[in-house]
């Protein structure tokens, strides 16, 4: 069955500090993956996505995932993180035959030390 | 534009109340999907719309719920009668086509409270 894993709850790192959020997806077909950022109170918004192509995709907010097909992830990076990135960041494959259905991961918290 | 829209952003109901949420896509946007999300299960899909036609509701969790889309750019989603573990919020997204390359807009949610 299709799964998304991300196996952080939490995550705390110091702001200016690198940060890598991790996400492990079982999908055997080619996978469509997706990161969204849900800050709090409000609705999930795409940072990036990746279908095809370069395995490494640039998203906004100078967000960065990376594909690795060997080891089913697609790991969010970003090198430098500000306070305002505290947030919740949700890894999701598309599946289903039209891939509308997106399965979610269970999230990450991410919190920031000043 | 606006975005997706919701409303209303916070309902509290008692028990066996009826409760009707709300939702406006995205002007142009033909794909609606209806999510929950609450702390034991995070994030499910509870029904996907396309072209106002539904097209997958098996997350619908029971017949106490029920989702409409009168027309192309509204759509409601009801529960008659509410019970406490309704309580989540909901959140309404919409695409403009259907498949994965299409980005998914979400709402700001409706935190509902069932006592």
């Amino acid at each position: 069955a299709q799964s998304v894993t991300q196996p952080d709850i939490h995550i705390t790192v110091s702001e200016g500090a690198s940060l890598e959020l991790r996400c492990n997806y079982s999908y055997g077909a080619t996978p469509y993956l997706f990161w969204y950022v849900q800050s709090p109170g409000q609705g999930l918004q795409l940072l990036l996505k990746y279908f095809s192509g370069d395995t490494l995709v640039q998203g906004i907010k100078g967000f960065e995932a990376e594909f690795k097909r060997s080891q089913s992830s697609f790991n969010l990076r970003k090198p430098s993180v500000h306070w305002s990135d505290a947030a919740e960041y949700f890894c999701a494959v598309g599946v289903g035959v039209s891939n509308y259905q997106l399965i979610w991961g269970a999230g990450t918290k991410l919190i920031i030390k000043p | 534009d606006a975005g997706v829209i919701q409303s209303p952003r916070h309902e509290v109901t008692e028990m066996g109340q009826e409760v009707t949420l709300r939702c406006k896509l995205i002007s142009g946007h033909n794909s609606l999907f209806w999510y929950r999300q609450t702390m034991m299960r995070g994030l499910e899909l509870l029904i996907y719309f396309n072209n106002n036609v539904p097209i997958d509701d098996s997350g619908m969790p029971e017949d106490r719920f029920s989702a409409k889309m009168p027309n192309a750019s509204f759509s409601t989603l009801k529960i008659q009668p509410s019970e406490p573990r309704d309580s989540a919020v909901y959140f309404c997204a919409s695409s403009k086509d259907r498949g994965p390359g299409n980005e998914q807009f979400f709402g700001p949610g409706t935190r509902l409270t069932v006592l």
